[in-house]
């Protein structure tokens, strides 16, 4: 029974196109958290979302957006890729803010 | 600006002694830190956390202490094994940012 779980776990695409990572969980946890691991292994935030509020970290450029169709989803699309956006993308969730996040296995997007 | 510190990037150590992991943080309005665990290919795993009104926390062979004064967390394992290699990640949380603010991880080898 995994907690949270992202698809695809690999994902290799050219630059320009536009792709999506699903997530879900199943801890009936209200926030959800995307987060990116560049090649500096440095664990970044990127959103931050519950039913109520959404949360961007400003660094974070338009191209991407997080979609949640349901308490338990947390979509990230992103729109024209670029070489940059090679990394590691997780997704976790918690109960509230500041509490344990359970983290999905990763996604390692890999633009050409 | 780095918020949280990990200044050892690796540590190795025998099977059986202590493994000590060190971390810093620069913003005192964080009041919620937490210690996460990282396999190859695998999410990170939450391991320990301790509030800032306590300065340690024990669970089994893990024991995190907290030294406000100083800004300095650090998770001591013992005694260490083999199993315990992995990448240890810091993470802080609370005050304004509502987010974990983690640190670049220590990759941690126990030999037997």
């Amino acid at each position: 029974d995994t907690a949270v779980s992202q698809t695809p776990k690999y994902l290799v695409t050219q630059m320009g196109n536009d792709k999506s990572i699903k997530c879900e969980q199943n801890l009936g946890h209200d926030t959800m958290y995307w987060y990116k691991q560049d090649s500096k292994k440095f664990l970044k935030i990127m959103f931050s979302y519950n039913n109520k509020e959404l949360i961007i970290n400003e660094t974070v450029p338009n191209r991407f957006s997080p979609k949640s169709p349901d308490k338990a989803h947390l979509n990230l699309h992103i729109n024209s890729l670029e070489l940059g956006d090679s990394a590691v993308y997780f997704c976790a969730s918690s109960q509230v803010r500041d509490q344990p996040q359970h983290f999905g296995d990763g996604t390692r997007l890999s633009i050409l | 600006d780095q918020q949280v510190k990990q200044n050892s990037p690796s540590l190795s150590v025998q099977e059986g002694r202590i493994s000590i992991l060190n971390c810093d943080y620069t913003n005192s309005m964080f009041d919620y830190f937490l210690w996460y665990k990282k396999y190859p290919a695998e999410g990170p795993t939450f391991l320990i956390s301790i509030s800032s009104i306590k300065d340690k926390n024990e669970d089994g062979r893990f024991t995190v202490f907290l030294n406000k004064s100083a800004k300095h967390l650090s998770l001591h394992i013992v005694p260490s094994q083999p199993g315990d290699s992995a990448v240890y990640f810091c993470a802080a949380g609370g005050g304004s940012q509502g987010n974990l603010i983690f640190g670049k991880g220590t990759k941690l080898s126990v030999k037997p």
